[in-house]
């Protein structure tokens, strides 16, 4: 596609359910970023992808959280018996190396009540 | 670990005025620094780059100044309008050397309103 595509772009969920949010990257695009945002805030990193690899997880708030990524593709990012703070927009964002200028998909507005 | 500061966080400019925000980042070993505008409801866009080897870009009424010796950069918009009302995000990217990846610190971002 042209652009970073996530789905679903809206999410209602009960406390203790899961949720998988999925990140679709720009085609070719190794780096692939997810963050946080609750409302009026900024930008909390959670993990990087280089190709399928994570090298930084250092963001991930908790053993509830965790993502995968297949090849250079998809990621998803789930979260376990979710809490209503996690309620935020989650964003992915992908960047190739050439050009580093990281795009951000639309987000996944997840609210959990 | 690295880290981005952003002030302010927010700012209240009258139309025409020059808004500057500023970011300072601890990470010597990065080289990249872009800037995002968030709209209300939007995904984060980028505006506008520098690169560590260069000390000042501009783009029509946005510029952006780098001090790699003091760690911080800043973003200038001159002749401000309504339409520049947003969040802004400053964020470093550096290379890891031992392991070849690279990561992105994105600052807390600035909500600017230019007053009509």
């Amino acid at each position: 596609g042209a652009g970073v595509s996530q789905s679903p772009s809206n999410k209602v969920t009960e406390k203790g359910k899961d949720v998988e949010l999925r990140c679709d990257p720009i085609s070719g695009h190794t780096a692939l970023y997810w963050y946080r945002q609750r409302l009026g805030q900024g930008l909390e990193f959670l993990i990087y992808f280089q190709g399928n690899s994570a090298p930084d997880k250092s963001g991930l708030p908790s053993d509830r959280f965790s993502a995968e990524r297949t090849g250079e593709s998809v990621s998803t990012l789930t979260i376990q018996r979710t809490q209503q703070e996690d309620s935020a927009v989650y964003l992915c964002a992908s960047s190739s190396l050439m050009t580093t200028e990281a795009f951000f998909g639309q987000g996944t507005r997840l609210t959990v009540v | 670990g690295e880290n981005v500061e952003q002030h302010p966080s927010t700012l209240s400019v009258q139309e025409g005025d020059s808004a500057v925000i500023k970011c300072t980042y601890s990470d010597s070993a990065s080289n990249y620094f872009p800037w995002y505008k968030q709209e209300l409801g939007k995904r984060p866009q980028l505006i506008i780059d520098i690169r560590s080897n260069v000390g000042e870009k501009k783009d029509q009424r946005i510029a952006v100044t780098l001090n790699k010796t003091a760690k911080h950069f800043s973003l200038h918009i001159t002749e401000t309008q309504p339409e520049d009302s947003a969040v802004y995000f400053c964020a470093a990217m550096g290379r890891n050397t031992t392991s070849g990846t690279y990561k992105y610190i994105f600052g807390t971002g600035t909500r600017l309103k230019v007053l009509a």
